[in-house]
């Protein structure tokens, strides 16, 4: 059973620092593409970041470019988000989802909730 | 980046037939394919339909799909209407532009 789970999620001041993880189950991970989405309360869903199988190739949101850094270590089966520099408006449940192949998502985790706060 | 602009939100009464559309605001919406998931309240979205309009295993075909290049725009329809169906739904597609993920802004079915 593939399973995705989220960490490392909390509340945090503006201007600060956190790091996610998402640990991968139930599938070989170093084959999947793999995407951090992000979801404000109340509000629909944003892509934020994707990175390849491998690693070597990584894309950002505009609003996250420069901020956030993706990564993964596929020895561990794990996905990451360092988020730095964090706005109010980075408040979200972060999700993430893994990329079958046709630019869609198949699984996703449960999410963890970062919360922006002073 | 193009946007996807879905209804906020719908309702119908059980058993009736309802369309969400998801209408593309440049470029052709037959350049990328367009995915549906369905996110009911505090769980995570599954997939309802992918790749414009197929179905994951274990998506009941009351759930299909279809894209329209003369009104730029896809479409989820839902037959037979449950009260389980009750839930958001977002449309989402992929800028091969750029590289972007988008997603429309959701739309919520009420079933009542």
């Amino acid at each position: 059973e593939v399973q995705l789970v989220e960490s490392g999620g909390g509340l945090v001041q503006p201007g600060g620092s956190l790091r996610l993880s998402c640990a991968a189950s139930g599938f070989t991970f170093s084959s999947y593409e793999m995407n951090w989405v992000r979801q404000a309360p109340g509000k629909g869903l944003e892509w934020v970041s994707y990175i390849s199988s491998s690693g070597s190739t990584i894309y950002y949101a505009d609003s996250v470019k420069g901020r956030f850094t993706i990564s993964r270590d596929n020895a561990k089966n794990s996905l990451y988000l360092q988020m730095n520099s964090l706005r109010a408006e980075d408040t979200a449940v972060y999700y993430c989802a893994r990329v079958p192949g046709s630019y869609d998502f198949d699984y996703w985790g449960q999410g963890t909730l970062v919360t922006v706060s002073s | 980046n193009f946007m996807l602009t879905q209804p906020h939100s719908v309702s119908e009464s059980p058993g009736k037939t309802v369309t969400i559309s998801c209408t593309r605001s440049s470029g052709s919406i037959a350049s990328n394919y367009v995915q549906w998931y369905q996110q009911r309240p505090g769980s995570s979205p599954t997939t309802v339909i992918y790749e414009d309009n197929q179905r994951p295993s274990g998506v009941p075909d009351r759930f299909s799909g279809s894209i329209d290049s003369s009104s730029n725009s896809a479409s989820l329809t839902i037959s037979g209407l449950k009260t389980e169906d009750e839930a958001d739904y977002y449309c989402q597609s992929y800028d091969s532009s750029n590289p972007y993920w988008v997603f429309g802004g959701g739309t919520k079915l009420t079933v009542l």
